[in-house]
């Protein structure tokens, strides 16, 4: 389940399992957003976009579903596996300004 | 996906040495590149952007004879923190704008950095 307080958000899942990782954005003008995946002492590693005149786009496992009405961003990834440990990061964009990152969650997968 | 490329991964130094990390992306030209800070689990906060050829913008807050940046190339760009102290340490990380690939950045592996 997920947990928030003085720590990162973390969603804990078996492996096999499928996850979603939510993420609520700030801008209502924001029209590009991001999802990034950040393993423990590496830089965030690109995982999937989308553009706020689309509400879902897929990827190989993943998914990112956008709502724009109550501005709520998600990620989700299939059968999940230990690999797919990491913080996941959502990001967003309006126009030419820059993009700015949300909170992250830590994700756990258990085998 | 383009690379970059950042160095390096790990320095210690000490307190009021001047510490640089490079930033280069190894097969697209970058006219924009990005310095973020990153302390233990939080999110990256950008610094400042790094535009070749010209001054870097600095965000609010980001003192600029402090974090210097130099991007006098279109494949790299340079931070250097000055007089560095034990408040300095944390994670750096440079990202670059492909423009070939849009909106798209990519970041390079980051730079732990340990003041002493």
């Amino acid at each position: 389940g997920e947990s928030v307080g003085l720590h990162l958000p973390t969603l804990s899942v078996q492996e096999g399992d499928n996850s979603i990782i939510n993420c609520a954005y700030s801008n209502s003008a924001s029209d590009y957003f991001i999802w990034y995946k950040q393993e423990s002492g590496k830089g965030p590693q690109f995982i999937i976009d989308i553009r706020s005149n689309m509400d879902k786009r897929q990827g190989q496992r993943v998914t990112v579903l956008l709502n724009k009405t109550v501005k709520h961003l998600s990620l989700q990834i299939a059968a999940t596996q230990p690999g797919d440990s990491a913080v996941y990061f959502c990001a967003e964009k309006a126009g030419f300004q820059k993009l700015v990152f949300g909170t992250g969650t830590r994700l756990l997968v258990s085998p | 996906g383009a690379v970059v490329s950042q160095h390096p991964s790990r320095v210690i130094c000490k307190s009021g040495t001047s510490v640089k990390i490079e930033c280069r992306s190894l097969d697209f030209q970058a006219t924009t590149m990005f310095w973020y800070r990153q302390f233990p689990k939080q999110s990256l906060m950008l610094m400042a952007t790094s535009n070749e050829g010209s001054k870097a913008t600095y965000e609010q807050g980001v003192e600029k004879d402090k974090f210097l940046i130099n991007h006098a190339s279109l494949t790299l760009s340079t931070l250097t923190v000055t007089s560095a102290h034990p408040e300095d340490s944390s994670f750096y990380i440079c990202s670059a704008r492909d423009r070939t690939a849009n909106e798209k950045l990519f970041f390079g592996s980051g730079t732990q950095l340990s003041v002493l």
